[in-house]
């Protein structure tokens, strides 16, 4: 299908483990994104990509670590989960024309307790 | 850096009134403004996006102005219905298109 998927779309896990969130887009856009969501704080930019081999940090940007060795993908690690990164998790993509439409994917909601 | 700010936080008609969302901006110097809608549960979905040069844009029940110069966009929903019940956020891009968003305003229309 074409689109922007995430997955998992759930995911629960413990304090201290690895965990990586993956995000696949068909468009072949050149940017991609990961957002979080958290009540009170709204959406946050964690990590963008320019391009294949090109990311850069956003907002919150501790604790996570993102690759982007091929186009379509960009996966999100937590590399060591604790309980504030619990929250909802967005990945984007869009053309790299500025101002151009972001398109989202379905979120991913993971738990650390 | 750009604060994009959405008021009210809530908001609760009933059915057939007139819908108007606002949001603010604190940087002009924008490209373009993005409303989306988000379901409870799900992700966003685009509904419109206004060029920096636009004043409107529409698309059906939906009618979004922007106001550059005082840092405001509308969004405005003709003859609300249930189904419009939801959470509309609005969003503005920097360099990179990375998305700054409101804290959106959650909707809810009453039959």
């Amino acid at each position: 299908d074409a689109g922007i998927t995430q997955s998992p779309r759930y995911k629960i896990t413990e304090t201290g483990r690895q965990v990586t969130l993956m995000c696949h887009q068909t468009w072949s856009h050149s940017y991609m994104f990961w957002y979080r969501q958290d009540l009170g704080h709204g959406l946050r930019l964690i990590y963008y990509s320019a391009a294949a081999d090109i990311t850069d940090k956003g907002e919150v940007p501790d604790g996570y670590v993102v690759s982007r060795s091929k186009t379509e993908n960009f996966p999100l690690t937590l590399e060591s989960a604790t309980r504030s990164q619990t929250s909802v998790y967005f990945c984007a993509s869009s053309e790299s024309t500025a101002g151009d439409e972001g398109f989202f994917g379905q979120g991913t909601r993971l738990t650390v307790v | 850096k750009q604060e994009v700010t959405q008021i009210p936080a809530a908001l609760s008609v009933p059915e057939g009134e007139n819908l108007v969302l606002n949001c603010s901006f604190t940087d002009s110097a924008i490209y373009n403004l993005q409303w989306f809608r988000q379901d409870p549960g799900k992700g966003l979905t685009s509904l419109l996006l206004i060029q920096s040069s636009q004043r409107e844009q529409t698309s059906g029940r939906l009618n979004a102005s922007l106001d550059k110069s005082s840092g405001r966009s509308t969004l405005y929903i003709a003859a609300s219905q249930p189904g419009d019940s939801a959470t509309y956020l609005c969003a503005v891009p920097a360099a990179g298109n990375k998305l700054t968003f409101g804290g959106g305003t959650r909707v809810l229309v009453k039959p």
